[in-house]
């Protein structure tokens, strides 16, 4: 079985442009979150869609915003970038619902913002 | 959410047994707990989980009190690969998320 697959591993930007980070689900897995992990932190819940929808979202703003395809890969999209936006970005997919699933998590995008 | 709370740091030596400790006072009755570990440079890796009994699998064993504010994870034979942040997290039975604290940092000696 395969895991979660995200690209790029590393990116660099300039402040003010927009970014898109991309996650591809373990298979058979139809909900997929995104998580901003800052050095020295733990990782922060940005979103979580499952079947196309978001059915949940952090304390992130709107410049913070994602896709999920029908094959169940993902996107998160990124405006207007930041400095504070420099940190490894998780992308992490599951079976549906319910607290007794793990979740499998990909190695992450370390973006950095110059 | 219901909140965790977990040492900062612990040190094992090779070969040995690691318990490590959550409180989890708060628990709610759909809570399951989780535990993950994030080994540098990587992703959170997923260790186990459980809701009310004792769990054991390949990787570890979960041991959760009669109460269930408490949880031990133990590694019944602690390896240099095992050095990680160490998260204990709850997550109730609906289209909840992982909220992650800072984690224990467990260091492994030789």
């Amino acid at each position: 079985e395969t895991g979660v697959t995200q690209s790029p591993t590393h990116l660099i930007k300039t402040r003010g442009q927009q970014v898109t980070l991309r996650c591809s689900s373990q298979s058979g897995h139809n909900t997929v979150s995104w998580y901003q992990q800052a050095l020295g932190q733990g990782p922060q819940f940005i979103f979580q869609y499952y079947r196309e929808e978001e059915n949940g979202r952090g304390n992130f703003p709107p410049r913070f915003s994602g896709l999920q395809f029908p094959n169940y890969s993902s996107e998160l999209n990124v405006n207007a970038l930041e400095l504070d936006d420099s940190a490894l970005y998780l992308c992490a997919s599951s079976f549906p619902t319910g607290g007794g699933y793990g979740y499998t998590f990909g190695s992450g995008t370390r973006l950095t913002v110059v | 959410d219901a909140k965790t709370t977990q040492p900062n740091s612990m040190e094992s030596n090779e070969e040995e047994p690691v318990h490590l400790p959550c409180n989890h006072s708060t628990i709610s009755g759909t809570d399951y707990i989780h535990w993950y570990r994030q080994l540098p440079s990587q992703g959170p890796e997923y260790v186990i989980h459980g809701l009310t009994s004792n769990v054991n699998n390949r990787m570890a064993s979960l041991a959760i009190a009669e109460d269930r504010k408490s949880s031990t994870l133990i590694l019944h034979r602690a390896t240099l690969r095992d050095a990680a942040v160490y998260y204990c997290i709850l997550r109730d039975g609906g289209y909840s998320t992982l909220t992650f604290g800072k984690g224990t940092m467990l260091l492994v000696s030789p």
